[in-house]
């Protein structure tokens, strides 16, 4: 089985802040990283696929990046509507979700 | 518009059986792998497995391996997630969800979730 882990598992920050959450493979997993962004009780939704494609709607604030094992997820300018829980997934193997980190505005 | 439209929430004694729905709608529903995710209470997402419709290819997590079953009515469009013997420990939201497309391994688009409360 493929685990993945993120850090931190929360963080508050400022409206404007540059806001990195970091998922990690347990073995390599190419660019089969996607992230999710679900808030507060709603569905979760697609932000970003293959590592570092941005999906059609998605703010532009929102980045990803990494390959292998390490990849990132950065909110340039975090929002107020921004606060939520971001995931990771791999489907290199099957499919597996990251724990989550959780975000808020200070 | 693509659209997963899942069956209402549920409330369940333990011990009792339960098959819950997801109908796509705006794409051919025969080509897409549909699957299922599990949130605990106050907890994250779990894929727990998938079909694809056309040839009812059925794969499942290796920790929920018999603990429940996928299948899919493909004359309306619908995947389901059935359960035999519920235990309060499925007591859960379950969302449905696509994939991409092939070699397109994320979930896009989303049910809108089934809540499952089992309780004696």
């Amino acid at each position: 089985d493929i685990q993945m882990t993120q850090s931190p598992s929360s963080l508050s920050a400022s409206v404007g802040d540059r806001v990195t959450i970091t998922c990690q493979a347990s073995q390599d997993i190419t660019n089969y990283l996607n992230w999710y962004q679900q808030k507060p009780g709603k569905v979760p939704k697609l932000l970003i696929y293959d590592a570092s494609d941005l999906e059609t709607g998605v703010p532009s604030r929102f980045s990803g990046s990494g390959s292998g094992t390490d990849f990132t997820l950065t909110i340039s300018g975090l929002q107020p509507e921004d606060v939520a829980t971001y995931y990771c997934q791999q489907y290199h193997t099957l499919f597996t979700f990251g724990p989550g980190t959780r975000v808020d505005v200070k | 518009e693509v659209q997963l439209v899942q069956s209402g929430a549920e409330v369940k004694k333990p011990g009792e059986s339960l098959k819950i729905s997801c109908k796509g709608s705006g794409y051919r529903f025969t080509s897409y792998w549909t699957g299922w995710v599990r949130q605990m209470p106050g907890k994250g997402l779990e894929w727990m497995g998938m079909i694809y419709p056309l040839d009812s290819d059925t794969r499942y997590s290796p920790s929920l391996q018999g603990q429940v079953t996928i299948s899919a009515d493909t004359s309306i469009s619908t995947a389901y997630l059935q359960w035999s013997s519920l235990k309060a420990s499925d007591t859960a939201m379950y969302y449905c969800v696509r994939l991409g497309g092939p070699r397109a391994g994320w979930f896009d688009p989303w049910g809108q979730g089934t809540l499952v409360t089992v309780s004696s």
